[in-house]
């Protein structure tokens, strides 16, 4: 199974950026990489995806790096309604199966 | 457009017993899929189902079962229940097998408690 690994828990200030890394050094050629979060008492909720390439949506930022073993999403300006446990997750091309990592939990302090 | 339903949303059974849970997917949504959260091992994926065929499995005792009706709903049972069970259990709703990157949409979960 692929395995993603990320840091426990990371803390930041509102109205910062924050930088959320993820590894996933095992990654192959046709493994996209999600990221979703869950906040307290809800089901995990939709955040961005890649293959290779950078993405950006209204969310967040995606930068994956050139080797693909590593990824790190980027929240612009950190707000209190943020703070979650945030899954960087691999996906086998053609398979809808989500390994989840075991989560970085965000505390944004005002 | 309603999200995920998940019912019942609590339940308590005692050990031995089964239990089913339903998940109602986002109108329009043909892959059902269903996921195992707890504290010691996190989100583990159960299996998966689209078109009423489970596509997917995880690595789950064959006491884990589901199915999938005509109009998308879905079901999982757990036979002879076990303490570590005890777990809150999340369906998630995508569109469709042909487009690969699609997001998946999860409901609020059901928190099952063996006793």
């Amino acid at each position: 199974d692929a395995k993603t690994t990320q840091p426990n828990s990371m803390e930041s200030n509102e109205e910062e950026p924050v930088h959320l890394p993820c590894n996933h050094s095992t990654i192959s050629g046709t493994d996209y990489i999600h990221w979703y979060r869950q906040l307290p008492s809800q089901g995990p909720e939709y955040v961005i995806h890649g293959l290779t390439s950078n993405v950006n949506n209204r969310m967040a930022s995606l930068a994956i790096a050139e080797d693909r073993k590593s990824s790190t999403l980027i929240l612009h300006r950190a707000t209190l309604r943020d703070a979650a446990v945030y899954y960087c997750i691999l996906q086998l091309y053609n398979f809808n199966k989500f390994y989840f990592g075991s989560g970085t939990k965000l505390n944004v302090k005002p | 457009k309603a999200g995920v339903t998940q019912t019942p949303r609590y339940l308590i059974k005692t050990r031995g017993q089964q239990v089913t849970l339903s998940c109602s997917p986002i109108s329009g949504h043909r892959s059902v899929s269903w996921y195992q959260q707890t504290p010691g091992q996190g989100l583990q994926f159960l299996f998966e189902y689209f078109s009423e065929t489970q596509r997917n499995k995880g690595n789950f005792p064959g006491r884990f079962s589901g199915r999938q009706f005509s109009n998308s709903r879905s079901e999982m049972n757990v036979s002879t229940l076990e303490l570590g069970d005890s777990a809150l259990y999340l369906c998630a709703s995508s569109l469709g097998w042909t487009e690969v990157t699609y997001e998946q949409y999860f409901g609020p979960g059901t928190r099952l408690t063996v006793t």
